[in-house]
């Protein structure tokens, strides 16, 4: 079936650290790729999206490409700050499947001053 | 300001209290969804419609019922709340027009509605 795994969070750092979260994914068909943020006591709010292979998704210094090859969609940013403190979540959706968001478990982000 | 509002934000019931948790969104958006957030397991949709009158079963719909009746309201009821049904739930919205492009309009969130039944 359609999925999506991202790694097990928390993930802490501290500000100006380099982040990754790593998302893979197994899908019938070309997905399009998203990743969405939550932060506290918020709803869902879209980050960045990929619609088709090598394309690089990018937003508020974040970006990620789809790699087709290795079925992966990991979210980097160069220097993080302590108002990135979130929720992250991967999720693909599939032309066939009405529009429906495929979410991995999400990864927790606490930056520390 | 483009919004999808839920409500209430909190609720406490006990065990077969019928309840309703309200979903309204002011972008006239085709596409409604109700999810529910539970810890290591991500966001897992209940219900969607696709426009009024038109709605389908998610991952897990079972215990839940909605309808959509109004384009911009799609409410999710339980009938008869069970402890298992403790979560988080979001609506969502989104626009679908046509082609493929429409799959990727991104999704609105309300702000959740944190539901314990006990």
């Amino acid at each position: 079936g359609n999925s999506v795994t991202q790694m097990e969070g928390p993930v802490t750092l501290s500000e100006e650290a380099f982040l990754t979260i790593n998302c893979t994914y197994t899908a019938t068909g070309y997905p399009s790729l998203f990743w969405y943020v939550q932060y506290p006591g918020e709803g869902l709010q879209l980050l960045l999206k990929a619609t088709k292979a090598d394309d690089k998704g990018s937003n508020k210094g974040f970006e990620a490409t789809y790699r087709k090859e290795t079925t992966s969609f990991h979210l980097e940013k160069g220097s993080v700050q302590v108002s990135d403190s979130a929720v992250y979540f991967c999720a693909l959706t599939l032309y066939n499947q009405g529009g429906k968001l495929i979410f991995g478990q999400g990864t927790e982000l606490s930056v520390k001053p | 300001e483009a919004q999808v509002t839920q409500n209430p934000r909190y609720l406490i019931t006990v065990t077969g209290k019928k309840l309703t948790v309200t979903c309204s969104q002011n972008m006239n958006h085709e596409y409604m969804s109700w999810y529910r957030q539970d810890p290591g397991l991500g966001l897992r949709q209940i219900y969607y419609s696709m426009n009024v009158e038109v709605t389908d079963k998610g991952d897990v719909p079972e215990g839940y019922k909605v309808s959509r009746k109004e384009k911009r309201n799609f409410p999710l009821i339980l009938e008869s709340p069970s402890p298992n049904q403790t979560s988080l739930y979001f609506c969502a919205s989104s626009f679908k027009g046509q082609g493929k492009e429409s799959y990727n309009s991104p999704l609105h969130f309300g702000n959740g509605t944190r539901l314990t039944v006990t």
